[in-house]
């Protein structure tokens, strides 16, 4: 599975947008790119996930490049709850999801 | 709705002591199931997957071995615990395909 890169942590304000990227210049064509979130002593939560084309849900947006060599997750506006450590992970459908260690997002005030 | 529970939530157990931790799924059949392991401020580290009864895959050669003896049921499990067994532990299923993984909460196990 492609090895995917991401900035260590990153702050946002309350209330503005969360734009937080993630390389994946390996990637292949069949393998999909995946959001989790992990708050502090909870299991990951999934976000979102797609292939090739621009995703939204109740959640947040995934942007993937055309080259899908990078994409990013938008969090529209985000809260203090958003404060997390937010994995961004490649799969090719080979059972093993391998989670790399992610952006610590702070939300603050 | 599909629901995973994962047991105990927290655990303490001496150095040497077996160690078992059990995972249910509820609400589908056939999930492929997962176990990982975090330790303290790192990252999750995938142990074992299994896609069926009896199917076991392991990731990282360790003292932890993993059962899954009904379709959703998966264990971990440990003869003597080590120190280092210390961390978080969470089981995890999915359908296959390109369907997400979903995480049960946890058991952080303290190893004395």
């Amino acid at each position: 599975d492609a090895k995917t890169t991401q900035p260590p942590s990153m702050d946002c304000a309350e209330g503005r947008a969360a734009n937080l990227p993630c390389n994946h210049s390996t990637i292949s064509g069949n393998e999909y790119v995946y959001w989790y979130r992990q708050i502090h002593s909870q299991g990951p939560q999934y976000i979102i996930h797609g292939l090739k084309n621009n995703e939204t849900n109740e959640m947040a947006s995934l942007i993937i490049t055309e080259d899908r060599k990078s994409s990013t997750l938008i969090l529209p506006h985000a809260t203090l709850r958003d404060t997390a450590v937010y994995y961004c992970i490649v799969y090719s459908g080979t059972y093993k999801y391998i989670f790399g260690t992610g952006t610590r997002l702070k939300v603050l005030a | 709705s599909q629901t995973i529970h994962q047991w105990p939530a927290t655990l303490v157990q001496p150095v040497g002591s077996p160690l078992s931790l059990e995972c249910t799924v509820e609400g589908t059949s056939n999930p492929n199931l997962y176990w990982y392991r975090q330790a303290a401020g790192r990252g999750l580290q995938l142990l074992f997957y299994s896609v069926g009864i009896g199917q076991i895959s392991s990731e990282v050669p360790q003292n932890l071995s993993a059962s899954r003896p009904q379709d959703r049921q998966f264990i971990l499990s440990s003869k003597k615990l080590l120190l280092s067994d210390s961390g978080f532990y969470l089981c995890a299923w999915s359908k296959g395909g390109d369907s997400p993984l979903h995480f049960g909460n946890g058991t952080r196990l303290t190893v004395t």
